[in-house]
């Protein structure tokens, strides 16, 4: 059974620095592997799809890295601003029956 | 592009009482799967339909059903509902197969 953890499962930084989020997952046998963004309340925004034969993937200040035989994969926010202020959240898709799971998401608060 | 959306955002039900929820997928998408989000749980799979079958199905209750219509939307339906059922309902759309995941606004449902 596929199993995605995200640590820290909080933290706060100031305005300025780079955000580097950590996600793990168990079983390597993925289709591809997604972050999400959700505010208060809010729906998920997609901001990466990294599919299995990717190593990264980027999108303006967003970098993700994936390396699947470790089962890791890491999401780089750079010069971090108070509207990066949400949690992030990452999810895997499964070989087996396109089945999605989801980490705990990690909550970013980020200081003027 | 109209996006994913779901309704009613917000809704408030006693206990024991039935709730349907909708969710209208993106132009063209024929998946539709939707997940239970709770503070205490995080993240949970329900179920997934495509072209009308339902593909998988997470670990919940016989209480909790769904359907999909000729024109992909879906609704899900919880009867019976019980306090720990008030959570935010999300529904997500994709193509087909393990393609990028978008979300809708959710559906908030507290059981009092």
């Amino acid at each position: 059974k596929q199993e995605v953890t995200q640590i820290p499962a909080a933290l706060s930084v100031p305005e300025g620095e780079n955000l580097v989020l950590n996600c793990s997952f168990t079983d390597s046998a993925i289709y591809n592997l997604q972050w999400f963004r959700q505010d208060p309340g809010k729906g998920l925004t997609s901001l990466l799809l990294i599919q299995s034969s990717q190593r990264e993937q980027t999108s303006g200040r967003l970098n993700a890295s994936l390396d699947k035989s470790s089962g890791r994969s890491t999401l780089y926010i750079a010069a971090s601003q108070p509207g990066d202020s949400a949690t992030y959240l990452c999810a895997v898709i499964g070989t087996a029956g396109n089945k999605l799971t989801f980490g705990g998401g990690t909550r970013v608060l980020v200081k003027p | 592009k109209a996006g994913v959306t779901q309704t009613p955002r917000y809704l408030i039900k006693t206990r024991g009482q039935q709730v349907t929820l909708s969710c209208s997928p993106i132009s063209g998408h024929r998946s539709v799967s939707w997940y239970q989000q709770t503070p205490g749980q995080g993240l949970q799979f329900l179920f997934e339909y495509f072209s009308e079958t339902q593909r998988n199905k997470g670990n919940f209750p016989g209480r909790f059903s769904g359907r999909q219509f000729s024109n992909s939307r879906s609704e899900m339906n919880v009867s019976t509902l019980e306090l720990g059922d008030s959570a935010l309902y999300l529904c997500a759309s994709r193509l087909e197969g393990p393609g990028e995941l978008f979300f809708g606004e959710g559906s908030r449902l507290t059981v009092l």
